[in-house]
């Protein structure tokens, strides 16, 4: 069965450090992946997506990630943290051929310090 | 303003007391689906629906129902609520049946609590 990993259910950086999120998925067909994100009370919101093409995508933000077959990998980065980035992300994964529901990682919340 | 709006945004109700959470969107999109949200399982899918009278199970449906009368609505029905289904539920709909090309538009979400 298809599946979501997200490592660490709460990540702390510093303003102006590196984010770095990350994402596992399990799946004998190729995937489509996605980063959600969540800001207080309100509903989720694309980050980015990787459909097929360049392995690296950029997304809103400032944020990135890489899709990484070998590894079955698809962490999120971004340079440097802004207060405004404090939010839960979700990573998320879908399939072709009909299929149609994301699956959903359990989320990280990442903290922002100053 | 493209959005999918549920309601109420809050909700606390007794054991076995009906209720239905609607969820509208105004973007004319084919599908629709309600996730719940719990701590530690992220979110999971309990039904969808990939047009108008064409529905479907998810992950966790028991103890759900919806209805697809008209494309732009999309109501979940708890016909006799219990506690564990004391959750964060959200509203999602894309343009596309197909998820992998499309951007799925959430709604800011039901916080459902059954005593």
């Amino acid at each position: 069965a298809q599946s979501v990993t997200q490592l660490g259910s709460h990540v702390s950086v510093s303003e102006g450090a590196l984010v770095l999120l990350r994402c596992n998925y399990s799946s004998s067909v190729p995937p489509y992946l996605f980063w959600y994100v969540q800001y207080p009370n309100q509903g989720l919101q694309l980050l980015l997506k990787y459909t097929t093409g360049a392995t690296l995508v950029k997304g809103i933000n400032g944020f990135e990630a890489e899709f990484k077959k070998s590894e079955t990998s698809f962490h999120l980065t971004k340079p440097s943290a802004h207060m405004s980035d404090a939010a839960e992300y979700f990573c998320a994964v879908t399939y072709s051929g009909g299929y149609n529901k994301l699956i959903f990682g359990a989320g990280t919340r990442l903290a922002v310090h100053p | 303003e493209a959005q999918v709006t549920q309601n109420p945004r809050y909700l606390i109700t007794v054991t076995g007391k009906k209720l239905t959470v609607t969820c509208s969107q105004n973007m004319n999109h084919e599908y629709m689906s309600w996730y719940r949200q719990d701590p530690g399982l992220g979110l999971r899918q309990i039904y969808y629906s990939m047009n108008v009278e064409v529905t479907d199970k998810g992950d966790v449906p028991e103890g759900y129902k919806v209805s697809r009368k008209e494309k732009r609505n999309f109501p979940l029905i708890l016909e006799s609520p219990s506690p564990n289904q004391t959750s964060l539920y959200f509203c999602a709909s894309s343009v596309r049946r197909e998820l992998r090309n499309t951007e799925a538009f959430f709604g800011q979400g039901t916080r459902l609590t059954v005593v």
